[in-house]
């Protein structure tokens, strides 16, 4: 299948600082990936739509001034978590479609993102 | 709202036992259902897509079917094994007034399997 490779996987930071997470498709282009949070024993919430070449379309109540998103090519998507507070500590994931390949989503391995 | 509900929470069985984790949807116009595996700490792995006109799907030991028309799909796993236990996510992929189409999720049913 297709892989989607995510990094960092943890990273730890200091309250105010920001933190840039990378979302990769290694074998394949996509045009749309996906930004997932994470909270504890929680279900995955969608934070935004990043689509490459334009701005990446949140969901309702997500900053997105906080979460700032870019996809500059269509292999790469970063979610920059800026001014981090320790309420911003959670797990993020990413998601892509392949581009020729139907509505299947693959996901990248997460990141784990603790604000101190 | 699209809602996807998991039930049972959690569930622990014997090794080799028969199961059936269920997932429902509270809007019946999806596109596609996925199931995904997730383990502690990590991404997911998808299991099987149910295409919205498809009635089931199968993987090895894994069978997923859909019911559209009742908002319903189940995931059924035989002859269970350890290396089965993990957190088992349900997601249905919806239009959205965003950003086209996304997936939404349900809280997953955490299995143990025991040896």
């Amino acid at each position: 299948g297709a892989v989607v490779s995510q990094h960092p996987s943890r990273v730890i930071c200091k309250s105010g600082t920001s933190v840039k997470i990378e979302c990769r498709s290694l074998d394949f282009q996509a045009t749309t990936m996906f930004w997932y949070r994470q909270f504890p024993k929680k279900s995955l919430m969608l934070m935004a739509t990043s689509n490459e070449g334009s701005k990446a379309t949140y969901e309702q109540g997500v900053e997105k001034d906080k979460f700032l998103i870019n996809h500059a090519s269509l292999t790469l998507s970063t979610l920059t978590v800026t001014s981090a507070h320790p309420e911003d500590s959670s797990f993020y994931i990413c998601s892509a479609r392949d581009n020729g390949g139907g509505t299947e989503a693959f996901f990248g391995q997460g990141t784990r993102l603790t604000v101190v | 709202k699209q809602e996807v509900t998991q039930i049972p929470a959690a569930l622990s069985v014997p090794e080799g036992e028969n199961l059936v984790l269920n997932c429902s949807f509270t809007d019946s116009a999806i596109y596609n259902l996925q199931w995904f595996r997730q383990d502690p700490g990590k991404g997911l792995t998808s299991l099987l897509l149910i295409q919205s006109s498809q009635r089931e799907q199968t993987s090895g030991r894994l069978n997923a079917s859909l019911d559209k028309s009742s908002g319903r799909s189940t995931l059924y796993i035989a002859a269970s094994q350890p290396g089965d236990s993990a957190t088992y996510l349900c997601a249905v992929w919806k239009l959205t007034n965003q950003a086209g189409t996304a997936l939404i999720f349900g809280k997953g049913t955490t299995l143990s399997v025991s040896s």
